[in-house]
């Protein structure tokens, strides 16, 4: 299994751009996430899927769109970049809650510089 | 609203001496708390998680963590440190109040060990 892939790894954008990060995975899981790393902040949860079809917000949505039509896809939308969206993205996915199995497997990031 | 703490930015140790790093947290009910480690330019591996039964809980690369409910606190333990564990750790809660799967992380504490 490749797992959790994310793509592009890395990406320079100028404001007012949008773009695209993708996150896909092979493992069949419900739940899926995006959380943004910035220095000292930790992670903070963007977007998140309990599955296809349903999305809701995290702590930190605004400036970012998602969907999800498909279990294995969980794409990140930039709508006009901003110089604060400069950060690491990453994904995450797990079994959907209450089954037990609560962990976490994220992806290798998406480093985002928006000049 | 959950929360969780790591008070210290840095951690240095010495290689062979016992490692700690602290984490406390706040959530409505039951909590289910995580470790993750990060090493440079990569995403967050899993090391070890607490749901339910004994409070200390074994995980990967030798690491340790006790979970003590009076103290909300989740420290991660190595009883010999090694060169190769300098990474930034990360401590994570969930509840089982909590909305689906969604992890709210503590800053991170970054350790050293020095040979």
């Amino acid at each position: 299994n490749a797992g959790v892939t994310q793509t592009p790894k890395f990406q320079v954008l100028k404001t007012g751009q949008s773009m695209t990060l993708q996150c896909a995975q092979d493992m069949n899981h419900e739940y899926m996430s995006w959380y943004r790393q910035d220095p000292g902040m930790g992670l903070r949860l963007i977007h998140y899927s309990v599955g296809a079809g349903i999305t809701d917000q995290g702590e930190v949505p605004n400036g970012y769109n998602v969907s999800r039509s498909t279990t294995e896809d969980f794409p990140l939308r930039l709508l006009s970049a901003a110089p604060s969206q400069t950060s690491v993205y990453f994904c995450a996915s797990s079994y959907p809650p209450g089954e037990g199995e609560k962990t976490q497997y994220f992806g290798p990031g998406t480093r985002l510089l928006v000049l | 609203a959950q929360s969780v703490a790591q008070p210290e930015d840095q951690v240095n140790v010495a290689e062979g001496n016992p490692l700690t790093v602290k984490c406390t947290y706040s959530v409505s009910g039951n909590p289910y708390l995580f470790w993750y480690v990060q090493y440079p330019n990569r995403g967050l591996q899993f090391l070890l998680k607490y749901i339910t039964g004994d409070n200390l809980v074994k995980g990967s690369y030798g690491f340790e963590a006790e979970f003590n409910k009076s103290q909300t606190s989740f420290h991660l333990k190595k009883p010999s440190a090694l060169v190769s564990d300098s990474a930034l750790y990360f401590c994570a809660v969930s509840g089982s109040m909590t909305a689906g799967n969604k992890l709210t992380f503590g800053g991170g504490t970054r350790v050293l060990v020095k040979p």
